[in-house]
């Protein structure tokens, strides 16, 4: 059967440092993967999202970036944060037909 | 571009009353459509689907949802909710061509009391 993970689960960062969030999916190959940003009352926002390794589409412009460097691993990444960046992030899996998507736990992040 | 409306931002209900929330998304293509819940502390997981077929889909835990193609439609629904379906339903749509990613609504709060 097919596991994603995410971590850190909750991650606290102060304005101006780095970021780095990871995603791996266990049990399947090829797999499109998903970056997703969830605000209360504001569902989730689709961030990026890759149908293949170093193929990465960019929805939404803004502080972050990502990149895929295995077929199974995502990865979020900024090099400054901002106080705007916090919030809960949610990693996600495909197959390659479009179709159900299967959610990790989550990354709780907060920029001080 | 494609985008999901969830009419109801929270709804409370008693125990045993029945549910509906709406959900109304914008593209004239063929789509698949799906709810997803998120209970307190909990990943997202989903609830139904609709790809094709009977528009009348049902779900995990007595949910059902209703496919009205000429509204633009897909509405859950619940004859007797349970305080245990206390959570978070988010509506999502996608398009059938193409590895499209899915477009989620803002989301409705359900509470359910007592």
């Amino acid at each position: 059967s097919q596991t994603i993970h995410q971590w850190p689960a909750t991650l606290v960062q102060p304005v101006g440092s780095p970021l780095s969030l990871e995603c791996t999916v266990e049990g399947t190959s090829n797999p499109n993967l998903y970056w997703y940003r969830q605000a209360a009352g504001r569902g989730l926002q689709l961030l990026f999202y890759s149908v293949g390794i170093g193929q990465i589409s960019s929805e939404v412009p803004q502080n972050l970036s990502a990149s895929r460097p295995q077929d199974r691993q995502f990865i979020l990444s900024s090099k400054k944060l901002l106080l705007s960046d916090s919030g809960f992030y949610l990693c996600a899996w495909s197959r390659d037909s479009p179709g159900e998507q299967y959610f990790g736990p989550g990354t709780r992040l907060t920029v001080t | 571009a494609q985008s999901v409306s969830q009419h109801n931002h929270h709804v409370i209900l008693s125990e045993a009353a029945s549910l509906e929330l709406g959900c109304n998304y914008s593209y004239g293509g063929t789509v698949n459509l799906f709810w997803y819940v998120q209970y307190p502390g909990q990943h997202l997981q989903l609830l139904l689907k609709y790809f094709s077929g009977d528009p009348l889909v049902k779900g995990i835990k007595g949910f059902e949802a209703e496919f009205i193609k000429s509204k633009f439609s897909f509405n859950l629904r619940k004859p007797s909710v349970q305080w245990s379906d206390t959570a978070e339903y988010f509506c999502a749509v996608n398009i059938v061509s193409g590895n499209t990613p899915l477009v989620f609504g803002k989301g409705t709060r359900l509470s359910v009391i007592a």
